[in-house]
C-alpha cells in the first residue's frame, strides 16, 4: 500500500524557516516525481513545486509565489522528500501535501501556520 | 500559466441522480506526446484530495465506474451517473500538461 506521511508542520514566525518532510513507502520512491501542494484554510489547492526523479535529472520547478524562498530535495535511499521554506509569510499558512507523481497519491498533509 | 475554469461552483444533487461538472482551460491540454493532461480530484470533507481520473477519461485504481470523464482540447466534463452520499465533497480539475500545474476553483457537490 502506498503511504505518504508529511511531518514538520507547526507554528512558524514570519521571516523564519521551516522544513517539511515526506516519508514514503509502498512504492519505488526513486522512480517518481514528487510534488508538493498546499491548501490555505477553507480555500482551494495550489501547486507549490516538484522534484523530478533522478532519471529525469532530479531537477526542480517552483511556483512563482514561492520561488526563491523554497527548496525541494529528495533522498531516494531513505524514500524521503523535503520542502525547505524560508522567509515565511502569513500567506504561506496552509496544509501542505506531498504527492506522488502529478496527483497519484496524496499524504494526509501537515498544517503550517505562520504567525507572530 | 494555464487558467482553469469550473462550472458550476456549487451543485445540489438528489441521491441516485446524475451530476455533471464542466472544466475549461485557457489553452489546449493536448501535449506533443499525444496525451491530454487533464485530471479530476475529489476532496471529501476533512480529507486530502484523491485522484479520480487522469488523462481526461482514465479512472484511477479503485475509483467506481459511476465516475467518468470526457472532453478534448480545452473543454472537459466529469460525470457521476448516480450520486451516492459518499460523493459529497469538492471536485477539482487540474491541468498537468505543464508547470505550474493549475486548478479550477472547485465545485462543491452536496445532496439536496
Amino acid at each position: 500500500e502506498v503511504q505518504l506521511v508529511e511531518s514538520g508542520g507547526g507554528l512558524g514566525q514570519p521571516g523564519r524557516s521551516l522544513r517539511l518532510s515526506c516519508t514514503a513507502s509502498g512504492f519505488i520512491f526513486g522512480d517518481f516525481y514528487m510534488n508538493w501542494f498546499r491548501q490555505p484554510p477553507g480555500k482551494g489547492l495550489e501547486w507549490v513545486g516538484v522534484i523530478r526523479s533522478k532519471a529525469y535529472g532530479g531537477t526542480t520547478e517552483y511556483a512563482a509565489s514561492v520561488k526563491g524562498r523554497i527548496t525541494i530535495s529528495r533522498d531516494d535511499s531513505e524514500s524521503i522528500a523535503h520542502l525547505q521554506m524560508n522567509s515565511l509569510r502569513s500567506e504561506d499558512t496552509a496544509v501542505y501535501y506531498c504527492v506522488r507523481g502529478p496527483a497519484m497519491s496524496w499524504g494526509q498533509g501537515t498544517l503550517v501556520t505562520v504567525s507572530s | 500559466d494555464i487558467v482553469m475554469t469550473q462550472t458550476p461552483l456549487s451543485s445540489p444533487v438528489t441521491l441516485g441522480q446524475p451530476a455533471s461538472i464542466s472544466c475549461r482551460s485557457s489553452q489546449s491540454l493536448l501535449h506533443s506526446d499525444g496525451n491530454t493532461y487533464l485530471t479530476w480530484l475529489q476532496q471529501r470533507p476533512g480529507q486530502p484530495p484523491r485522484l479520480l481520473i487522469y488523462k481526461v477519461s482514465t479512472r484511477f485504481s479503485g475509483v467506481p465506474d459511476r465516475f467518468s470523464g470526457s472532453g478534448a482540447g480545452t473543454d472537459f466534463t466529469l460525470k457521476i451517473s448516480r450520486v451516492e452520499a459518499e460523493d459529497v465533497g469538492i471536485y477539482y480539475c487540474m491541468q498537468v500538461k505543464q508547470f505550474p500545474y493549475t486548478f479550477g476553483q472547485g465545485t462543491k457537490l452536496e445532496i439536496k
